[in-house]
């Protein structure tokens, strides 16, 4: 049973620091997916990984995925308020496109 | 281009009383997905739909049906509600294929209160 993992859950960030956001898969698997959820809204994809060391960036943030680790990080670069949200990570979980979703990561920034 | 819609966008229910929430999409996608999501549990899958004909059973699939009318609607049935179903449905299809492979497009929500 392929299981996600993020850490950690809750992310306090200060304004204009750096942090991480970490994503553990537990099976092989070559495409991994980020998106984010504003409260009370649906979720919104932010970037699509399809191959070891596949890096994408928006803006402040930047995602990469190491399918040998089984690990993704989003990093996040001078945090800014707008950044405020939920962030998950989604690995495919089989040959239909079903997604393994991780528990999210509820990020607050504050100044 | 509207993407994935989801109808209705709230909902109050009595326990025991039954419903069906639609969903549609517009990007000819062959597989289509039925979420459940509380606070503090993540996403959870309930039933998915990986072309036209199929359905599968997810991760939480007891006191729910589906039912996969065409290729663009994919709505999901309560039969009984019960207050264990509150919570917020997410409807989401993907394609196949190409670049984007599986990347999943979600509907706004309904947001369902069983009292």
């Amino acid at each position: 049973e392929l299981k996600v993992e993020q850490n950690p859950l809750f992310l306090s960030m200060q304004e204009g620091k750096n942090y991480t956001i970490y994503c553990n898969y537990s099976t092989t698997s070559d495409r991994l997916y980020w998106y984010r959820q504003d409260p009370g809204k649906s979720l919104e994809s932010l970037f699509v990984l399809l191959s070891n060391g596949a890096v994408k960036q928006e803006g402040r943030l930047m995602a990469s995925l190491d399918t040998k680790a089984r690990l993704s990080t989003l990093h996040i670069t001078a945090a800014v308020h707008d950044l405020s949200a939920t962030y998950f990570c989604a690995v495919v979980d089989d040959s239909w496109g079903k997604l393994q979703f991780g528990a999210g990561t509820q990020v607050v920034v504050t100044p | 281009n509207a993407g994935v819609t989801q109808t209705p966008k709230f909902q109050v229910l009595k326990t025991g009383q039954s419903m069906t929430l639609q969903c549609a999409q517009d990007m000819n996608h062959n597989s289509m997905y039925w979420y459940r999501q509380d606070p503090g549990m993540g996403l959870r899958l309930i039933y998915y739909s990986a072309s036209e004909g199929t359905t599968d059973k997810g991760e939480v699939p007891n006191g729910y049906n589906v039912s996969r009318l065409n290729k663009r609607e994919f709505s999901l049935r309560l039969e009984s509600a019960a207050p264990s179903q509150t919570s917020v449905y997410f409807c989401a299809s993907s394609g196949m294929g190409g670049v984007t492979s599986y990347e999943q497009y979600f509907g706004p929500g309904t947001r369902l209160t069983v009292t």
